[in-house]
C-alpha cells in the first residue's frame, strides 16, 4: 500500500492564482481532511470528508474549496492564492471520523507570493 | 483560550536522559488522547494513544492521562537521537453524531544531543 499520498511537494504562487492540491489514499478510508500547519498555530483543519459526495469545513475552511467524488481522491482547491495561505498542507484519512489513528501524507510546502 | 495547550518548546536533552512532554486541556468531554510523532518535513505519525485516564506503556514510551487535572504526558526512558522530531499531542471525543474530529496540539520540538 502507498497510504496517503500527495502532490505537489513543494509550489510557488503568486497572489490570485489558483491551484489544486492532490491527496489519494489506497486504504480504502471513509474519513478524509486536509491540514494546514503553521508555526505556533499546529495543525488546523480546513475541511474534511466523511465518505464520497460528503464534505463538511473544518475549523479555517475560507479561500478552499473541496469535493470527494471517489473514495480514494481527495483535492484541496485554493480558488485565489493570497500570501496569508503559504503554509504545509497535509492530507489525513482515518477508517472513521475522529479515529484516534490519522495517516498523514508527506505534506505540501505551498508559498505565496 | 485554545481547546488544547502545549509548550512549543524547542526541547534539548542529553542521550539517555527521560524526556517529559505534555499537555493541557479544557475540554472536559475529550476521552481519546494521542501522542503523534512528527520527523523534520515529514507528516504526523500516530505514536501512543490512550483511553480516558491512566497509563499507557509501549517500549520506551508511556503515556499518562490525567482527567482530573485536564493533563497528558508522554514521557521517553532512555533517549536516542532517533527519537529527535516535534511531538504532538492530540484529543477526540464521542458524541451523539459519533467520533468528533481531533484536536491537536501545536507540537513540543524535542532534540537529543549524542
Amino acid at each position: 500500500n502507498a497510504g496517503v499520498t500527495q502532490t505537489p511537494k513543494f509550489q510557488v504562487l503568486k497572489t490570485g492564482q489558483s491551484m489544486t492540491l492532490q491527496c489519494a489514499q489506497d486504504m480504502n478510508h471513509e474519513y478524509m481532511s486536509w491540514y494546514r500547519q503553521d508555526p505556533g498555530m499546529g495543525l488546523r483543519l480546513i475541511h474534511y470528508s466523511v465518505g464520497a459526495g460528503i464534505t463538511d469545513q473544518g475549523e479555517v475552511p475560507n479561500g478552499y474549496n473541496v469535493s470527494r467524488s471517489t473514495t480514494e481522491d481527495f483535492p484541496l482547491r485554493l480558488l485565489s492564492a493570497a500570501p496569508s495561505q503559504t503554509s504545509v498542507y497535509f492530507c489525513a484519512s482515518s477508517y472513521t471520523t475522529g479515529s484516534y489513528e490519522q495517516y498523514f501524507g508527506p505534506g505540501t510546502r505551498l508559498t505565496v507570493t | 483560550q485554545k481547546e488544547v495547550e502545549q509548550d512549543p518548546g524547542p526541547l534539548s536533552v542529553p542521550e539517555g536522559a527521560i524526556v517529559s512532554l505534555n499537555c493541557t486541556y479544557s475540554n472536559s468531554a475529550f476521552q481519546y488522547f494521542m501522542w503523534y510523532r512528527q520527523y523534520s518535513r515529514k507528516g504526523p505519525e500516530l505514536l501512543m494513544y490512550t483511553y480516558s485516564s491512566g497509563n499507557k506503556e509501549d517500549g520506551r514510551f508511556t503515556a499518562q492521562v490525567d482527567k482530573s487535572s485536564k493533563y497528558i504526558s508522554l514521557f521517553i526512558r532512555d533517549s536516542q537521537p532517533s527519537d529527535s522530531a516535534t511531538y504532538l499531542c492530540a484529543m477526540s471525543l464521542i458524541s451523539n453524531f459519533g467520533n468528533e474530529k481531533l484536536t491537536f496540539g501545536t507540537g513540543t520540538r524535542l532534540t537529543i544531543i549524542p
